[in-house]
């Protein structure tokens, strides 16, 4: 099945900096989210985005929908030990069908180093 | 509290002997879905199933089978489990349509298997 490229695979970082990561796609996109799974739970929305260009945060967390619709991007700013987890980024195909199926990201684990 | 209940957790089994995995969710969503979570390859979709009695395979079918015969539920079985059937699972619902919002799942908590 078809899955998006998320990069970096892992990032380990200091408490305070900053955080960056990308999900793209050789097709355009009509939705793009982003979760967070913490250690032993399901992945928990994040933010949603709907429309090219479109910026959304939440709290220290930033994502903004490619202009192209083929990529999105998610920024944490001053990371805490709790952002510590696996982000992945979903998204709907333009061309998604009837079942306005989601396309997943492999995942970007960051840990955060008091 | 809306939310997506999957058991058990956690389970061992071992080869052959059938499992099933639950899944409930409290929010009257007609969409339903089975993920595992493999190291370096992300969730990918196992089964879905659009409204009761509506099923139909994702892009992991093999080895397993589902059911739907109430909106609410949606077990995962495995008839014969093998080792490399062991991840972890988890079960997502959403709302069935096209407005804006209708495709964020909500996941369950997840269940690790392990088959051995």
């Amino acid at each position: 099945g078809q899955q998006l490229n998320q990069s970096p695979q892992s990032m380990f970082i200091q408490e305070g900096e900053d955080v960056s990561m990308n999900c793209t796609s050789s097709s355009i996109f009509n939705t793009w989210l982003w979760y967070k799974q913490d250690p032993g739970e399901g992945p928990v929305l994040l933010i949603a985005l709907y429309k090219a260009g479109e910026l959304t945060s939440n709290g220290r967390l930033t994502a903004q929908f490619g202009i192209t619709r083929k990529d999105s991007f998610l920024n944490i700013s001053a990371s805490i030990p709790s952002d510590v987890g696996i982000y992945f980024c979903a998204g709907q195909p333009q061309h998604g069908g009837a079942t306005n199926k989601l396309i997943f990201g492999t995942g970007t684990l960051l840990a955060v180093q008091p | 509290e809306a939310q997506v209940t999957q058991n058990p957790r956690y389970l061992i089994t071992v080869t052959g002997k059938k499992l099933t995995v639950t899944c409930s969710q409290n929010m009257n969503h007609e969409y339903m879905s089975w993920y595992r979570q493999d190291p370096g390859l992300g969730l990918r979709q196992i089964y879905y199933s659009m409204n009761v009695e509506v099923t139909d395979k994702g892009d992991v079918p093999e080895g397993y089978k589902v059911s739907r015969k109430e909106k609410r539920n949606f077990p995962l079985i495995l008839e014969s489990p093998s080792p490399n059937q062991t991840s972890l699972y988890f079960c997502a619902s959403r709302p069935q349509g096209f407005l804006s919002g209708a495709n964020v799942l909500t996941f369950g908590a997840g269940s690790r298997l392990t088959v051995l």
